[in-house]
């Protein structure tokens, strides 16, 4: 079973403060990994994508790939209330698993004031 | 990104009625899914859509359950047959383009 997995959650920071989410993934096929920010009641939002290893920035977000350890995170900076939310983290099957998306449980932000 | 809508946003159904959502696109796309989110729970892939001929289904989804329609490179129906309570989910349809999928607003069905 190709799995992606999230660190458990919630997880709550105050106003300013990095987020830190975390996802391991068990499929070494995989190519290209995506995090996506859902708001209750919406669809997911797609935020970062990273495709090989090392950092990508995006203002205050920095995605992290690392293949040889099938580790990817997310950074948020200067997280703010409008960040809540839960975090899905995805990972593209290579092969002919090729554009499917497997995703982790999710994580559940919540940044207070 | 392409933009997506789906209809209906939300119904309530009774058990062992059917209900179609439709999935349009603004632009061409070669990749279409259509993935469910059961309540509380994560997002589950049924079936990729393809176009001029049968959807490819994931393992634990069967056609004639979920049977999808997808008539040209804009458009894409998935049917949840013969409803039942567990069937109360969020029903996303999805496009890829390039290395990214983008998610459509989603259809809440309830079932009674």
């Amino acid at each position: 079973q190709k799995e992606v997995e999230q660190n458990s959650g919630p997880l709550s920071v105050p106003e300013g403060a990095i987020a830190s989410l975390n996802c391991t993934y068990s499929d070494r096929g995989s190519q290209s990994f995506f995090w996506y920010r859902q708001y209750s009641g919406k669809s997911p939002e797609l935020i970062m994508s990273i495709y090989s290893n090392g950092d990508k920035e995006d203002g205050r977000f920095t995605a992290q790939l690392n293949k040889a350890s099938q580790y990817v995170s997310l950074l948020i900076r200067d997280s703010q209330p409008s960040d809540s939310a839960t975090y899905l983290c995805a990972g593209n099957a290579g092969g002919t698993s090729y554009g499917k998306l497997t995703f982790g449980q999710g994580t559940i932000l919540t940044v207070h004031p | 990104s392409a933009v997506i809508s789906q209809k209906p946003s939300r119904d309530i159904c009774q058990r062992g009625t059917s209900l179609t959502i439709q999935c349009q696109v603004d632009s061409q796309v070669t990749m279409m899914f259509w993935y469910r989110q059961q309540p509380g729970q994560s997002l589950t892939l049924i079936a990729t859509a393809n176009q001029g001929s049968e959807a490819t289904y994931e393992s634990g989804f069967v056609i004639d359950k979920f049977p999808i329609s997808r008539p040209n490179l804009t458009f894409s129906t998935l049917t949840v047959s013969n409803m039942s309570p567990e069937d109360s989910s969020i029903y996303l349809c999805s496009v890829r383009e390039g290395y990214e999928q983008y998610f459509g607003p989603g259809t809440r069905l309830t079932v009674t």
